[in-house]
């Protein structure tokens, strides 16, 4: 199993671009998750999905924009990139029982300038 | 909300003893979650509690006390490679179930 895998590793992106950060997970866990995490603030949650079809927000969804449409798959969608979004990104996924913990991605890197 | 508190960084001879501290406030309090996190990586699990006691793991064990909204996170035998964030994450029962995250302690570990 590859896991939690996230795409690209690093992106500059200019004020104003756009861009979506690819992850997919081969272990058919329902949940998945988007998270930022900014050096010292801990993992911040953006948005997450319960299945296929379903989302919502998290903590700091503004800026963002998610779909679910298989249960592999969770792009996170920047449409116009500001510089407060220069941030390590981590898709994660799980069962969602209540036990469950999450599986992490390794980690989009994106500076917006 | 939930309100989390970690120490930002500790320091530690390699060999020796560490406990790493988590105090939460919470309503409706339904898991606390331990990760790990070395420079530049994703967080990978190491231990889940939910009822008061310690679950040991190797060298590594995890304490709760829901009474107190307390829990450490307690290292022995350190090796260098334990160097790395610790993340503390509570999970409430209200909304989401979705565990919210503490901003990580820093752990370096020395020779």
């Amino acid at each position: 199993n590859a896991g939690v895998t996230q795409t690209p590793k690093f992106r500059i992106l200019k004020i104003g671009q756009s861009m979506t950060l690819q992850c997919t997970q081969d272990m058919n866990h329902n949940y998945m998750y988007w998270y930022r995490q900014d050096p010292g603030m801990g993992l911040k949650l953006i948005y997450y999905s319960v299945g296929a079809g379903i989302t919502d927000k998290g903590e700091v969804p503004n800026g963002y924009n998610v779909s679910r449409s298989t249960t592999e798959d969770f792009p996170l969608r920047l449409e116009l990139a500001a510089p407060s979004q220069t941030s390590v990104y981590f898709c994660a996924s799980g069962t969602g029982g209540s036990t469950d913990t999450q599986y992490f991605g390794p980690g989009t890197r994106l500076t917006v300038l | 909300g939930q309100n989390i508190d970690q120490p930002t960084e500790m320091t530690a001879t390699e060999g020796a003893i560490v406990q790493i501290n988590c105090t939460y406030q919470t309503s409706g309090f339904n898991g606390l979650f331990w990760y790990q996190q070395h420079a530049g990586e994703a967080p990978t699990f190491l231990s889940y509690n939910v009822l008061d006691g310690l679950e040991e793991k190797g060298r590594f064990s995890s304490f709760l006390s829901r009474s107190k909204g307390y829990s450490y996170l307690l290292l022995k035998e350190l090796q260098m490679k334990d160097s790395a964030s610790y993340l503390c994450a509570v999970r409430s029962s209200g909304g989401s179930y979705i565990p919210t995250f503490g901003r990580g302690t820093s752990l370096i570990v020395h020779p």
